[in-house]
C-alpha cells in the first residue's frame, strides 16, 4: 500500500538554527501539506501546496516557514530560525482525487 | 472561537462495549467530515470520509453527519482493546485547510 513517508524521525536543534523536515508524498497525488501537533494539543494545519505554489497557509504559517518540492517526489518545510516553541511533531500529508488526506508517521521537532 | 469542538476525554469502555465520539462545528461551509485514528506518537490514520448528512458504515465503524445541527459521530460496535487511541474529526470547507478536533483518547479494557 502506498504510504507518505516523512524524514528524519526525529530531529535535535539549536534555536535559532534552520531545519528542513522531508517527506515523499503518495506518487500520483497533487496536493501536499504540513501540519504541526505539540504535544498534547490539537493537529494545526500549516500550508498547503499544489502546482508547485502555497495554495492556502494558515497564521501560523509566518515568515519563518517556506515550503518546497525541489524535485519530482520531495516535499519538504524549512524553519528559518528555530524558536523554543516550534518544539512539536509535524505531520506532512498528501492528497488524492478523492479529497482523502493521507498522513505520514511525522518528524518530532526538538528545539533546546 | 473554536471551528471544530471535540471533548478530549479521556474515554474508558470495557471490551465489546459501543463506543460513541462527538465533534460539533461552527462553519455551516464545511462540506467534507472525516475521522482519523492516531495512535501514540504516530501520524493520523483516516477511518471514515463522508461529505453528506445521514450515515456511512465500514464494519464496525458508522459515521454519522447531521449537517443542520453541525454535529458529527463515530460509533464504534464490539470495542477491541486495540482500539485504544486518539480519535479526531476534522473537516473542511471547498477549500483546502483542514480543521482538526482536539482529539478524544479512548482505552478499551480486556
Amino acid at each position: 500500500e502506498p504510504e507518505v513517508t516523512q524524514t528524519p524521525s526525529h530531529q535535535v536543534t539549536q534555536m535559532g538554527q534552520e531545519v528542513i523536515l522531508r517527506c515523499v508524498p503518495i506518487s500520483n497525488h497533487l496536493y501536499f501539506y504540513w501540519y504541526r501537533q505539540i504535544l498534547g494539543q490539537k493537529v494545526e494545519f500549516l500550508v498547503s501546496f499544489y502546482n508547485n505554489e502555497i495554495s492556502e497557509k494558515s497564521e501560523i504559517f509566518d515568515d519563518q516557514f517556506s515550503v518546497e518540492r525541489p524535485d519530482g517526489s520531495n516535499f519538504t518545510l524549512k524553519i528559518r530560525s528555530t524558536k523554543l516553541e516550534d518544539s512539536a511533531m509535524y505531520f506532512c500529508a498528501s492528497q488524492g482525487a478523492l479529497n482523502i488526506q493521507y498522513f505520514g508517521a511525522g518528524t518530532r521537532l526538538s528545539v533546546l | 472561537q473554536k471551528e471544530v469542538e471535540q471533548d478530549p476525554g479521556p474515554l474508558s469502555v470495557p471490551e465489546g462495549a459501543i463506543v460513541s465520539l462527538n465533534c460539533t462545528y461552527s462553519n455551516s461551509a464545511f462540506q467534507y467530515f472525516m475521522w482519523y485514528r492516531q495512535y501514540s506518537r504516530k501520524g493520523p490514520e483516516l477511518l471514515m470520509y463522508t461529505y453528506s448528512s445521514g450515515n456511512k458504515e465500514d464494519g464496525r465503524f458508522t459515521a454519522q453527519v447531521d449537517k443542520s445541527s453541525k454535529y458529527i459521530s463515530l460509533f464504534i460496535r464490539d470495542s477491541q482493546p486495540s482500539d485504544s487511541a486518539t480519535y479526531l474529526c476534522a473537516m473542511r470547507d471547498t477549500g483546502n485547510q483542514f480543521y482538526f478536533g482536539t482529539g478524544t483518547s479512548l482505552t478499551v479494557i480486556p
